[in-house]
């Protein structure tokens, strides 16, 4: 059983073209996030929903926006796809957030590898 | 500002060689501490908190508050562990803050 899954794993597209990448997680978590990955391997947190509302928004292109019909679900959409938005990106979920039941323990997708060529 | 930093990208050591990964903080209020580790081929997973105290695959870590550090330590390095380590602190809002990761590579 996969906890987080992330598709698709690896996407290739043109630059001005607009994008998603999906997320699901069958943990039952409360709370999902989105991190890009650059080309360094920093690792930098971009978005997070809390029982389907945002909590966490990072100063992030508005060409991001994250949707989560559920809170099972977490989709980051990309419009106008540029030549550093070339990344991986990382879906994460944790069960609680803030003071409620947080553990600091997120788990994590496989990650998507999107170029924009 | 919060910040979270490893000021080494790549840490080669030999097999049997003790292991210390780097990381420093600066955080306001009493942030917690994380090690995540990414495997090849992995997620990326966590591998040991502060509150726990706990050594996982050997590996312990203590926090210093009065250097704002949370190093990474193991005494005798395995094959094993080679992998990519990154260093996370969070406060109370649950975001969670990575250092730019320090890739140990245990040679044979």
């Amino acid at each position: 059983d996969t906890a987080v899954s992330q598709t698709p794993k690896y996407l290739v597209t043109q630059m001005g073209n607009d994008k998603s990448i999906k997320c699901e997680q069958n943990l039952g978590h409360d709370t999902m996030y989105w991190y890009k990955q650059d080309s360094k391997k920093f690792l930098k947190i971009m978005f997070s929903y809390n029982n389907k509302e945002l909590i966490i928004n990072e100063t992030v292109p508005n060409r991001f926006s994250p949707k989560s019909p559920d809170k099972a679900h977490l989709n980051l959409h990309i419009n106008s796809l540029e030549l550093g938005d070339s990344a991986v990106y990382f879906c994460a979920s944790s069960g609680g957030t803030g003071t409620s039941g947080y553990t600091g323990e997120l788990f994590f997708g496989e990650g998507s590898r999107l170029t924009v060529l | 500002a919060q910040r979270v930093t490893q000021p080494e990208k790549l840490l080669s050591v030999f097999k049997g060689a003790p292991v210390e990964l780097k990381c420093n903080y600066s955080y306001s209020g009493s942030p917690e501490l994380f090690w995540y580790v990414q495997y090849s081929r992995q997620r990326l997973q966590l591998l040991l908190r502060h509150i726990s105290r706990e050594s996982i695959k050997g590996f312990t870590a203590d926090l210093n508050k009065g250097e704002t550090s949370f190093h990474l330590k193991k005494p005798f390095a395995q094959e094993e562990d080679s992998a990519m380590y990154y260093c996370a602190a969070s406060g109370n809002t649950g975001k969670l803050i990575f250092g730019q990761g320090t890739t140990l590579q245990v040679k044979p």
